[in-house]
């Protein structure tokens, strides 16, 4: 079975900032990976996934991930940090079947 | 573009009441999913339909909980009777194929529910 796990529960910047989210996953099988942002009160929105290929993702409002097998690892990461970006941001995983398993979220403030 | 529509989006209740939740997904998409979201957690799957078929209800409990996709179309979610336990988030996804790791799910503003 597939599994993520979030580092950080709660992450603040400054704007203008580095934005780093963590994400390491555990599968068995090669594993498909997402990662989604939830404003409040709103559903889940895509913001890229990892299927095949090429290991670094770029997606919308400029967030990008790598996919790193060796490290199991595909952490999410933003050049620099918005007031729009404050969020909650959920790290998926999948395997050949459709069975989503998500992380507990990180939960991303950002400071004037 | 096309999205996944849920009503209502806020429901609030008493216990032991039954309560019961829509959803409409994107046109053409033949996988529906329903999902729990407590307060401060990721969701968790309860059921998923392919079509008009139930593929995985294994994380439904079905003492209180039903779903249903008469048409394969859109889904209803019942919860009767309510307990305290039961207020979270519910959304609903739908993905085109839903066969396939790398099909995408799309998610609507969800449910969220108070039970009293």
């Amino acid at each position: 079975a597939q599994s993520v796990t979030q580092l950080g529960s709660h992450v603040s910047v400054s704007e203008g900032a580095l934005v780093l989210l963590r994400c390491n996953y555990s599968s068995s099988v090669p594993p498909y990976l997402f990662w989604y942002v939830q404003y409040p009160n709103q559903g889940l929105q895509l913001l890229l996934k990892y299927t095949t290929g090429a290991t670094l993702v770029k997606g919308i409002n400029g967030f990008e991930a790598e996919f790193k097998k060796s490290e199991t690892s595909f952490h999410l990461t933003k050049p620099s940090a918005h007031m729009s970006d404050a969020a909650e941001y959920f790290c998926a995983v999948k395997g050949n079947n459709n069975d989503m398993r998500f992380g507990a979220g990180t939960r991303l403030t950002v400071k004037p | 573009e096309a999205e996944v529509a849920q009503s209502p989006r806020y429901k609030i209740t008493e216990k032991s009441q039954a309560v019961a939740f829509w959803c409409d997904p994107i046109s053409g998409h033949a996988t529906l999913y329903w999902y729990r979201q407590i307060l401060g957690q990721g969701p968790e799957l309860l059921v998923q339909f392919q079509d008009e078929s139930v593929v995985d209800d294994s994380q439904l409990p079905k003492d209180r909980f039903s779903a249903e996709r008469l048409k394969g179309v859109d889904s209803t979610l019942k919860i009767q009777p309510a307990e305290l336990g039961d207020s979270a988030m519910y959304l609903c996804a739908s993905s085109p194929l839903g066969d396939s790791g790398t099909d995408t799910q799309y998610f609507g503003p969800g449910t969220r529910l108070t039970v009293l």
